[in-house]
Protein backbone atom coordinates (compact mmCIF):
# COMPACT_ATOMS: atom_id res chain seq x y z
CA UNK A 1 0.00 0.00 0.00
CA UNK A 2 1.25 3.18 -0.94
CA UNK A 3 1.35 6.15 1.51
CA UNK A 4 -0.32 8.67 -0.94
CA UNK A 5 -3.01 7.24 -2.66
CA UNK A 6 -3.99 7.58 -6.36
CA UNK A 7 -6.69 5.96 -8.76
CA UNK A 8 -5.14 2.84 -10.62
CA UNK A 9 -7.16 3.93 -13.52
CA UNK A 10 -8.65 6.64 -15.56
CA UNK A 11 -10.01 7.14 -19.19
CA UNK A 12 -11.55 9.59 -21.32
CA UNK A 13 -11.87 10.56 -25.12
CA UNK A 14 -10.02 13.36 -27.17
CA UNK A 15 -10.80 16.53 -26.51
CA UNK A 16 -11.88 15.56 -22.45
CA UNK A 17 -10.33 17.05 -19.72
CA UNK A 18 -9.94 14.73 -17.38
CA UNK A 19 -8.24 14.56 -13.39
CA UNK A 20 -6.45 12.21 -11.22
CA UNK A 21 -6.37 12.67 -7.61
CA UNK A 22 -3.43 11.84 -4.89
CA UNK A 23 -4.61 11.93 -1.75
CA UNK A 24 -2.04 12.15 1.51
CA UNK A 25 -1.84 13.19 5.07
CA UNK A 26 -0.49 16.32 6.59
CA UNK A 27 3.19 15.08 6.89
CA UNK A 28 3.39 14.76 3.12
CA UNK A 29 0.85 16.93 0.88
CA UNK A 30 -0.28 18.85 3.81
CA UNK A 31 2.87 20.59 4.19
CA UNK A 32 5.25 19.54 1.45
CA UNK A 33 5.47 20.14 -2.64
CA UNK A 34 3.85 17.81 -5.25
CA UNK A 35 5.34 16.53 -7.81
CA UNK A 36 3.38 14.59 -10.70
CA UNK A 37 5.60 12.49 -13.00
CA UNK A 38 4.35 10.53 -16.29
CA UNK A 39 5.80 7.36 -17.57
CA UNK A 40 5.02 6.59 -21.29
CA UNK A 41 5.50 2.81 -22.22
CA UNK A 42 8.58 1.30 -22.00
CA UNK A 43 10.26 4.78 -20.81
CA UNK A 44 11.68 6.72 -17.77
CA UNK A 45 9.55 8.89 -15.97
CA UNK A 46 8.95 12.68 -16.96
CA UNK A 47 8.37 15.37 -15.03
CA UNK A 48 4.90 17.04 -15.49
CA UNK A 49 4.42 19.52 -12.40
CA UNK A 50 6.89 20.49 -9.49
CA UNK A 51 6.02 22.38 -6.87
CA UNK A 52 2.36 22.21 -6.98
CA UNK A 53 1.54 23.44 -10.10
CA UNK A 54 4.79 24.60 -11.85
CA UNK A 55 5.16 23.42 -15.41
CA UNK A 56 8.38 22.49 -16.34
CA UNK A 57 9.70 24.12 -19.96
CA UNK A 58 8.39 22.00 -22.56
CA UNK A 59 5.40 20.77 -20.81
CA UNK A 60 2.01 21.36 -22.55
CA UNK A 61 -0.30 23.65 -20.64
CA UNK A 62 -2.97 21.39 -21.20
CA UNK A 63 -1.19 19.97 -18.02
CA UNK A 64 -1.98 21.39 -15.13
CA UNK A 65 -1.43 20.71 -10.90
CA UNK A 66 -3.36 22.10 -7.94
CA UNK A 67 -3.01 21.36 -4.28
CA UNK A 68 -5.30 21.77 -1.60
CA UNK A 69 -4.87 20.82 2.44
CA UNK A 70 -3.55 16.86 2.17
CA UNK A 71 -4.95 16.08 -1.50
CA UNK A 72 -3.81 17.26 -5.22
CA UNK A 73 -4.83 16.61 -8.69
CA UNK A 74 -3.24 16.77 -12.33
CA UNK A 75 -5.58 17.84 -14.61
CA UNK A 76 -5.44 17.03 -18.46
CA UNK A 77 -7.49 19.01 -20.97
CA UNK A 78 -7.49 18.52 -24.51
CA UNK A 79 -6.78 15.19 -24.23
CA UNK A 80 -5.10 13.24 -26.90
CA UNK A 81 -3.82 9.64 -27.47
CA UNK A 82 0.12 10.50 -26.60
CA UNK A 83 -1.27 11.05 -22.55
CA UNK A 84 -2.24 7.37 -22.66
CA UNK A 85 0.55 6.91 -19.58
CA UNK A 86 1.46 5.96 -15.91
CA UNK A 87 0.93 9.11 -13.73
CA UNK A 88 2.35 9.11 -10.24
CA UNK A 89 2.40 11.89 -7.50
CA UNK A 90 5.26 12.19 -5.52
CA UNK A 91 5.77 14.62 -2.34
CA UNK A 92 8.89 14.72 0.67
CA UNK A 93 7.13 13.04 3.63
CA UNK A 94 8.55 14.58 7.30
CA UNK A 95 7.45 11.65 9.47
CA UNK A 96 9.31 8.82 6.97
CA UNK A 97 12.41 11.78 5.65
CA UNK A 98 11.95 9.95 2.64
CA UNK A 99 10.02 10.45 -0.85
CA UNK A 100 6.37 9.41 -1.07
CA UNK A 101 4.80 7.90 -4.29
CA UNK A 102 1.45 7.41 -4.83
CA UNK A 103 0.78 3.73 -6.42
CA UNK A 104 -0.14 5.17 -9.77
CA UNK A 105 -3.35 6.09 -11.79
CA UNK A 106 -3.25 4.25 -15.41
CA UNK A 107 -4.80 6.47 -18.47
CA UNK A 108 -6.49 5.35 -21.14
CA UNK A 109 -7.50 7.84 -24.10
CA UNK A 110 -10.76 5.62 -25.51
CA UNK B 1 22.65 17.71 -22.11
CA UNK B 2 22.02 16.06 -19.47
CA UNK B 3 22.83 12.28 -19.49
CA UNK B 4 22.59 9.74 -16.72
CA UNK B 5 23.78 6.51 -17.52
CA UNK B 6 23.17 3.51 -15.08
CA UNK B 7 25.06 0.31 -15.39
CA UNK B 8 26.01 -3.02 -12.76
CA UNK B 9 22.55 -4.70 -12.75
CA UNK B 10 22.00 -8.14 -13.13
CA UNK B 11 21.34 -11.72 -11.72
CA UNK B 12 22.61 -11.87 -8.30
CA UNK B 13 21.06 -14.61 -5.43
CA UNK B 14 19.24 -13.78 -2.27
CA UNK B 15 21.55 -12.37 0.10
CA UNK B 16 24.37 -11.33 -1.98
CA UNK B 17 25.76 -7.85 -3.27
CA UNK B 18 25.59 -5.69 -6.21
CA UNK B 19 27.07 -1.57 -6.77
CA UNK B 20 24.93 0.01 -8.97
CA UNK B 21 26.47 3.07 -10.72
CA UNK B 22 25.17 6.17 -12.84
CA UNK B 23 27.38 8.26 -14.66
CA UNK B 24 26.63 12.29 -14.71
CA UNK B 25 26.96 14.41 -17.74
CA UNK B 26 25.97 18.10 -19.14
CA UNK B 27 26.00 19.55 -15.56
CA UNK B 28 27.69 20.17 -12.65
CA UNK B 29 27.47 17.06 -10.79
CA UNK B 30 28.77 18.16 -7.18
CA UNK B 31 25.94 20.84 -7.00
CA UNK B 32 23.10 18.83 -7.27
CA UNK B 33 21.28 16.21 -5.05
CA UNK B 34 20.87 12.61 -6.35
CA UNK B 35 17.97 10.06 -6.18
CA UNK B 36 17.92 6.18 -6.72
CA UNK B 37 14.10 5.59 -7.35
CA UNK B 38 13.09 1.51 -8.51
CA UNK B 39 10.32 -0.21 -10.16
CA UNK B 40 9.10 -4.01 -9.87
CA UNK B 41 7.87 -5.62 -12.73
CA UNK B 42 4.68 -4.18 -13.50
CA UNK B 43 4.39 -1.92 -10.75
CA UNK B 44 4.59 1.26 -9.52
CA UNK B 45 7.87 3.45 -8.63
CA UNK B 46 9.47 3.29 -5.32
CA UNK B 47 11.92 5.96 -3.87
CA UNK B 48 15.02 4.34 -2.47
CA UNK B 49 17.62 6.48 -0.98
CA UNK B 50 18.91 10.38 -1.87
CA UNK B 51 22.05 11.92 -1.00
CA UNK B 52 22.94 15.92 -1.00
CA UNK B 53 25.35 17.37 -3.50
CA UNK B 54 28.79 17.27 -1.31
CA UNK B 55 27.60 13.59 -0.14
CA UNK B 56 27.25 14.67 3.44
CA UNK B 57 23.61 13.80 3.80
CA UNK B 58 21.87 10.91 3.29
CA UNK B 59 18.17 9.46 3.22
CA UNK B 60 17.13 5.90 2.60
CA UNK B 61 13.42 4.24 2.80
CA UNK B 62 12.99 1.68 5.69
CA UNK B 63 12.66 -0.88 3.20
CA UNK B 64 16.82 -0.65 2.00
CA UNK B 65 17.80 1.02 5.37
CA UNK B 66 20.82 -0.88 6.58
CA UNK B 67 21.18 -2.88 3.61
CA UNK B 68 22.29 0.03 1.07
CA UNK B 69 24.25 2.60 1.09
CA UNK B 70 23.94 5.12 -1.22
CA UNK B 71 27.12 7.46 -2.10
CA UNK B 72 29.18 9.71 -4.95
CA UNK B 73 32.39 10.51 -6.13
CA UNK B 74 32.12 13.92 -7.36
CA UNK B 75 35.77 13.78 -9.20
CA UNK B 76 33.92 10.95 -11.45
CA UNK B 77 30.59 12.68 -11.58
CA UNK B 78 29.69 9.45 -10.44
CA UNK B 79 26.71 8.13 -8.41
CA UNK B 80 26.53 4.71 -6.87
CA UNK B 81 24.47 2.22 -4.45
CA UNK B 82 26.13 -0.69 -2.85
CA UNK B 83 23.19 -3.10 -2.52
CA UNK B 84 24.13 -5.79 0.39
CA UNK B 85 21.36 -8.89 1.68
CA UNK B 86 19.67 -8.58 -1.40
CA UNK B 87 16.34 -9.73 -1.40
CA UNK B 88 13.50 -11.46 -3.97
CA UNK B 89 11.35 -7.98 -3.34
CA UNK B 90 14.51 -5.87 -4.03
CA UNK B 91 14.39 -7.17 -7.95
CA UNK B 92 13.45 -4.15 -9.98
CA UNK B 93 14.54 -1.37 -12.72
CA UNK B 94 16.53 1.15 -10.28
CA UNK B 95 16.92 4.16 -11.74
CA UNK B 96 19.28 7.56 -10.78
CA UNK B 97 17.72 10.80 -11.22
CA UNK B 98 19.07 13.92 -10.60
CA UNK B 99 17.50 16.41 -7.65
CA UNK B 100 16.57 19.53 -9.38
CA UNK B 101 17.56 22.89 -7.92
CA UNK B 102 19.80 23.79 -5.45
CA UNK B 103 18.82 21.08 -2.95
CA UNK B 104 19.96 19.50 -0.15
CA UNK B 105 16.95 17.76 1.84
CA UNK B 106 13.79 17.62 2.65
CA UNK B 107 10.23 19.21 0.61
CA UNK B 108 12.53 19.53 -2.70
CA UNK B 109 14.18 16.40 -2.48
CA UNK B 110 10.61 14.77 -5.11
CA UNK B 111 11.37 17.18 -7.71
CA UNK B 112 13.47 14.84 -9.99
CA UNK B 113 13.99 16.77 -13.44
CA UNK B 114 16.14 14.23 -15.24
CA UNK B 115 16.17 10.70 -15.46
CA UNK B 116 18.40 7.35 -16.44
CA UNK B 117 17.37 4.74 -18.42
CA UNK B 118 17.39 1.94 -15.77
CA UNK B 119 19.42 -0.80 -14.76
CA UNK B 120 17.45 -4.22 -14.10
CA UNK B 121 18.26 -6.12 -11.18
CA UNK B 122 17.19 -9.37 -10.44
CA UNK B 123 17.71 -11.65 -7.22
CA UNK B 124 16.54 -14.98 -7.63
CA UNK B 125 18.25 -18.56 -6.86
Amino acid sequence: QSVLTQPPSASGTPGQRVTISCSGSSSNIGSNSVYWYQQLPGTAPKVLIYRNNQRPSGVPDRFSGSKSGTSASLAISGLRSEDEADYYCAAWDDSLSGVVFGGGTKLTVL
Amino acid sequence: EVQLVESGGGLVQPGGSLRLSCAASGFTFSSYAMTWVRQAPGKGLEWVSSISGNGGSTYYADSVKGRFTISRDNSKNTLYLQMNSLRAEDTALYYCAKVAGSCSGGTCLGDFDYWGQGTLVTVSS
